[in-house]
Protein backbone atom coordinates (compact mmCIF):
# COMPACT_ATOMS: atom_id res chain seq x y z
CA UNK A 1 0.00 0.00 0.00
CA UNK A 2 0.99 3.89 0.01
CA UNK A 3 3.28 4.96 2.67
CA UNK A 4 5.20 7.67 3.50
CA UNK A 5 9.18 7.35 5.35
CA UNK A 6 10.92 9.85 7.22
CA UNK A 7 14.08 7.81 8.48
CA UNK A 8 15.12 10.02 11.18
CA UNK A 9 13.23 10.58 14.52
CA UNK A 10 15.10 13.03 15.48
CA UNK A 11 18.08 15.62 13.59
CA UNK A 12 19.88 17.97 16.10
CA UNK A 13 22.44 20.58 14.08
CA UNK A 14 23.91 24.37 14.93
CA UNK A 15 22.27 27.64 14.21
CA UNK A 16 23.88 28.06 10.07
CA UNK A 17 24.44 24.97 9.37
CA UNK A 18 22.41 23.16 6.36
CA UNK A 19 19.08 21.20 7.23
CA UNK A 20 18.22 18.28 5.34
CA UNK A 21 15.09 16.21 6.20
CA UNK A 22 14.57 13.24 4.24
CA UNK A 23 10.88 11.64 2.52
CA UNK A 24 10.62 8.63 0.56
CA UNK A 25 7.63 7.49 -0.70
CA UNK A 26 5.71 4.44 -2.26
CA UNK A 27 2.60 4.71 -4.14
CA UNK A 28 1.20 2.97 -6.93
CA UNK A 29 -1.11 6.16 -8.08
CA UNK A 30 1.09 8.00 -10.89
CA UNK A 31 0.89 11.68 -10.21
CA UNK A 32 1.37 11.96 -6.25
CA UNK A 33 1.25 15.05 -4.38
CA UNK A 34 3.97 15.37 -1.80
CA UNK A 35 3.26 18.10 0.77
CA UNK A 36 6.04 18.94 3.73
CA UNK A 37 4.22 20.50 7.29
CA UNK A 38 5.41 21.83 10.12
CA UNK A 39 4.41 22.11 13.37
CA UNK A 40 5.75 24.32 16.15
CA UNK A 41 5.51 23.68 20.32
CA UNK A 42 1.73 23.59 20.87
CA UNK A 43 0.70 24.90 17.88
CA UNK A 44 -1.12 22.44 14.87
CA UNK A 45 0.66 20.99 11.70
CA UNK A 46 0.34 23.94 8.81
CA UNK A 47 1.40 23.38 5.34
CA UNK A 48 4.96 24.81 4.60
CA UNK A 49 5.37 23.62 0.84
CA UNK A 50 3.83 21.26 -1.57
CA UNK A 51 4.73 20.02 -5.17
CA UNK A 52 3.27 17.83 -7.77
CA UNK A 53 5.52 18.68 -10.81
CA UNK A 54 8.73 16.07 -11.34
CA UNK A 55 12.09 17.68 -10.82
CA UNK A 56 10.74 20.95 -9.86
CA UNK A 57 12.16 23.01 -6.99
CA UNK A 58 9.32 24.42 -4.45
CA UNK A 59 10.44 26.90 -2.16
CA UNK A 60 8.32 28.93 0.88
CA UNK A 61 10.16 30.50 3.96
CA UNK A 62 13.48 29.41 2.96
CA UNK A 63 12.83 26.11 2.80
CA UNK A 64 13.08 24.16 -0.69
CA UNK A 65 12.08 20.41 -1.96
CA UNK A 66 11.76 19.14 -5.10
CA UNK A 67 9.80 15.88 -5.77
CA UNK A 68 11.96 13.09 -7.73
CA UNK A 69 9.81 10.69 -8.88
CA UNK A 70 13.06 8.59 -10.20
CA UNK A 71 13.83 8.19 -7.02
CA UNK A 72 10.16 8.36 -5.15
CA UNK A 73 11.93 11.34 -2.90
CA UNK A 74 10.54 14.80 -1.43
CA UNK A 75 13.40 15.72 0.64
CA UNK A 76 13.32 19.35 2.67
CA UNK A 77 16.23 21.39 2.39
CA UNK A 78 17.24 25.01 3.97
CA UNK A 79 20.97 26.17 3.45
CA UNK A 80 21.02 27.56 7.08
CA UNK A 81 19.23 26.59 10.41
CA UNK A 82 17.49 28.96 12.51
CA UNK A 83 16.69 28.80 15.70
CA UNK A 84 12.90 29.41 14.86
CA UNK A 85 13.50 26.40 12.81
CA UNK A 86 13.17 23.85 15.41
CA UNK A 87 9.99 22.14 14.99
CA UNK A 88 8.31 18.79 13.97
CA UNK A 89 8.33 18.40 10.46
CA UNK A 90 5.79 15.98 8.06
CA UNK A 91 5.88 14.55 5.05
CA UNK A 92 2.81 13.56 3.34
CA UNK A 93 1.29 11.88 0.37
CA UNK A 94 -1.99 11.97 -1.44
CA UNK A 95 -2.48 8.84 -1.69
CA UNK A 96 -4.38 6.84 -4.27
CA UNK A 97 -7.71 6.88 -2.75
CA UNK A 98 -7.16 10.91 -2.34
CA UNK A 99 -6.46 10.42 1.15
CA UNK A 100 -3.18 12.68 3.12
CA UNK A 101 -0.95 10.21 4.50
CA UNK A 102 1.41 11.47 6.98
CA UNK A 103 4.84 9.65 7.82
CA UNK A 104 5.82 9.92 11.43
CA UNK A 105 7.33 12.93 11.49
CA UNK A 106 11.21 14.27 12.01
CA UNK A 107 11.72 16.33 15.15
CA UNK A 108 14.48 19.04 14.03
CA UNK A 109 16.42 20.50 16.75
CA UNK A 110 18.62 23.77 16.21
CA UNK A 111 20.92 24.66 18.84
CA UNK A 112 23.10 28.01 19.07
CA UNK B 1 -8.03 32.94 6.54
CA UNK B 2 -9.34 29.10 6.53
CA UNK B 3 -10.79 28.74 9.69
CA UNK B 4 -10.97 25.38 11.95
CA UNK B 5 -12.12 25.28 15.68
CA UNK B 6 -12.39 22.39 18.19
CA UNK B 7 -13.59 22.18 21.21
CA UNK B 8 -12.89 21.45 23.85
CA UNK B 9 -9.49 21.93 23.71
CA UNK B 10 -8.83 19.82 27.11
CA UNK B 11 -10.51 17.14 28.43
CA UNK B 12 -10.54 14.53 31.02
CA UNK B 13 -12.72 11.63 30.82
CA UNK B 14 -13.13 8.30 33.16
CA UNK B 15 -12.41 5.15 31.89
CA UNK B 16 -15.59 3.47 30.12
CA UNK B 17 -17.33 7.08 30.15
CA UNK B 18 -18.48 8.96 26.64
CA UNK B 19 -16.34 11.55 25.29
CA UNK B 20 -17.22 13.89 22.20
CA UNK B 21 -14.82 16.00 20.50
CA UNK B 22 -16.36 18.76 18.56
CA UNK B 23 -14.84 20.41 15.05
CA UNK B 24 -16.87 23.37 12.92
CA UNK B 25 -15.02 24.73 9.67
CA UNK B 26 -16.15 28.02 8.06
CA UNK B 27 -14.33 26.82 4.93
CA UNK B 28 -16.55 25.47 3.33
CA UNK B 29 -14.63 22.30 2.42
CA UNK B 30 -16.04 18.71 1.83
CA UNK B 31 -13.26 16.92 3.33
CA UNK B 32 -12.61 16.58 6.84
CA UNK B 33 -10.80 14.50 9.03
CA UNK B 34 -9.88 13.41 12.53
CA UNK B 35 -6.20 12.96 13.15
CA UNK B 36 -4.59 11.55 17.00
CA UNK B 37 -1.11 12.48 17.71
CA UNK B 38 1.52 10.47 19.29
CA UNK B 39 4.67 10.91 19.86
CA UNK B 40 6.45 8.22 17.59
CA UNK B 41 3.36 7.67 15.21
CA UNK B 42 2.96 10.70 13.91
CA UNK B 43 -0.84 11.78 12.95
CA UNK B 44 -2.97 8.99 12.24
CA UNK B 45 -6.27 9.27 10.67
CA UNK B 46 -9.16 8.15 12.12
CA UNK B 47 -12.33 8.65 10.16
CA UNK B 48 -13.09 11.19 7.40
CA UNK B 49 -15.38 12.54 5.80
CA UNK B 50 -16.40 13.61 1.99
CA UNK B 51 -19.29 15.69 2.46
CA UNK B 52 -22.37 16.36 5.05
CA UNK B 53 -23.89 12.61 6.10
CA UNK B 54 -20.77 10.85 5.11
CA UNK B 55 -18.33 9.17 7.49
CA UNK B 56 -15.31 7.09 6.32
CA UNK B 57 -13.30 4.61 8.20
CA UNK B 58 -9.55 5.49 8.21
CA UNK B 59 -6.61 3.33 9.57
CA UNK B 60 -7.09 3.34 13.23
CA UNK B 61 -10.99 3.19 13.69
CA UNK B 62 -11.44 1.04 15.89
CA UNK B 63 -12.79 2.45 19.49
CA UNK B 64 -13.99 5.55 17.47
CA UNK B 65 -17.59 6.55 15.47
CA UNK B 66 -17.77 10.01 13.92
CA UNK B 67 -20.54 11.97 12.80
CA UNK B 68 -20.92 14.76 9.65
CA UNK B 69 -24.41 16.29 10.36
CA UNK B 70 -23.30 19.07 8.34
CA UNK B 71 -20.97 21.01 6.27
CA UNK B 72 -19.37 22.62 8.62
CA UNK B 73 -19.11 20.46 11.68
CA UNK B 74 -17.59 16.61 12.23
CA UNK B 75 -17.51 14.88 15.75
CA UNK B 76 -15.44 12.53 17.16
CA UNK B 77 -17.19 9.83 19.57
CA UNK B 78 -15.72 7.78 21.81
CA UNK B 79 -18.90 5.59 23.39
CA UNK B 80 -16.38 3.68 25.80
CA UNK B 81 -13.34 5.64 26.21
CA UNK B 82 -10.36 3.96 27.55
CA UNK B 83 -6.68 4.93 28.45
CA UNK B 84 -5.09 3.97 25.85
CA UNK B 85 -7.25 6.60 23.82
CA UNK B 86 -5.30 9.43 26.24
CA UNK B 87 -3.54 11.53 22.93
CA UNK B 88 -3.92 14.72 20.85
CA UNK B 89 -6.41 15.11 18.64
CA UNK B 90 -6.90 17.27 15.66
CA UNK B 91 -9.40 17.78 13.16
CA UNK B 92 -8.98 19.08 9.61
CA UNK B 93 -10.22 20.37 6.58
CA UNK B 94 -9.42 19.87 3.33
CA UNK B 95 -9.41 22.12 0.11
CA UNK B 96 -9.74 21.38 -3.19
CA UNK B 97 -5.41 21.87 -3.87
CA UNK B 98 -5.49 19.01 -1.19
CA UNK B 99 -3.87 21.29 1.50
CA UNK B 100 -5.02 20.60 4.84
CA UNK B 101 -6.09 23.05 7.34
CA UNK B 102 -5.66 21.98 10.87
CA UNK B 103 -7.93 23.26 14.33
CA UNK B 104 -5.94 23.79 17.55
CA UNK B 105 -6.06 20.16 19.13
CA UNK B 106 -7.97 18.66 21.35
CA UNK B 107 -5.54 16.98 24.41
CA UNK B 108 -7.58 14.10 25.99
CA UNK B 109 -6.70 12.56 29.26
CA UNK B 110 -8.84 9.34 29.94
CA UNK B 111 -8.10 7.91 33.73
Amino acid sequence: GDSVTQTEGLVTLTEGLPVMLNCTYQTIYSNPFLFWYVQHLNESPRLLLKSFTDNKRTEHQGFHATLHKSSSSFHLQKSSAQLSDSALYYCALRDSNNRIFFGDGTQLVVKP
Amino acid sequence: EAAVTQSPRNKVAVTGGKVTLSCNQTNNHNNMYWYRQDTGHGLRLIHYSYGAGSTEKGDIPDGYKASRPSQENFSLILELATPSQTSVYFCASRASSYEQYFGPGTRLTVL
